[in-house]
């Protein structure tokens, strides 16, 4: 079966620090992985999309690694800002009709 | 939320009636989708639309309906059928090449 999980579902930083979010996909063939940042009622902004021969793309403050090996991707922040606070969803291009498959999402709040 | 704009952003309903989220797009492009995002839930797809007047069930198309007489326009109607028919609604269209996808600011529609 096709999935995207996350992790962590949820997680607090203090701003200016660091912090990594997790992304693994079981889904096959796999076209492409993408973050997307969605602040609260609003909808998806697109940070990052890497294809399968990309290792890392930078947007910013913000990393997407992808191993396609391993199907595992992460997405590193830094120097988080209150802006920041957000959830962070995965996407995965692929299965054997090209959709999209989401994942849930990491709710990431950053704390004064 | 580029080009595309939904409207209303809240929307309150009785039980029992239909209502009609509308979802327009200045981005000339051809596919269009819709999503249901209820809380600690990845989107789910509704139904979307690759070309003007032909349009394909996603996963949870029961208790909707759409219409794509328009390459611009991609209403989705919330019939008295949906169980469940409080929640997030967001409209998305897509470019070729990469399939890259960009989303509306969202529908919060709410029955009562």
């Amino acid at each position: 079966k096709n999935q995207v999980e996350q992790s962590p579902q949820s997680l607090i930083i203090l701003e200016g620090k660091n912090c990594t979010l997790q992304c693994n996909y079981t889904v096959s063939p796999f076209s492409n992985l993408r973050w997307y940042k969605q602040d609260t009622g609003r909808g998806p902004v697109s940070l990052t999309i890497m294809t399968f021969s990309e290792n890392t793309k930078s947007n910013g403050r913000y990393t997407a690694t992808l191993d396609a090996d391993t199907k595992q991707s992460s997405l590193h922040i830094t120097a988080s800002q209150l802006s920041d606070s957000a959830s962070y969803i995965c996407v995965v291009s692929g299965g054997s009709q090209g959709n999209l498959i989401f994942g849930k999402g990491t709710k990431l709040s950053v704390k004064p | 939320d580029g080009g595309i704009t939904q409207s209303p952003k809240y929307l309150f309903r009785k039980e029992g009636q239909n209502v009609t989220l509308s979802c327009e797009q200045n981005l000339n492009h051809d596919a269009m989708y819709w999503y249901r995002q209820d809380p600690g839930q990845g989107l789910r797809l509704i139904y979307y639309s690759q070309i003007v007047n032909d349009f394909q069930k996603g996963d949870i198309a029961e208790g909707y309906s759409v219409s794509r007489e328009k390459k611009e326009s991609f209403p989705l109607t919330v019939t008295s059928a949906q169980k469940n028919p409080t929640a997030f609604y967001l409209c998305a269209s897509r470019t070729a090449g990469l399939n890259e996808q960009y989303f509306g600011p969202g529908t919060r529609l709410t029955v009562t």
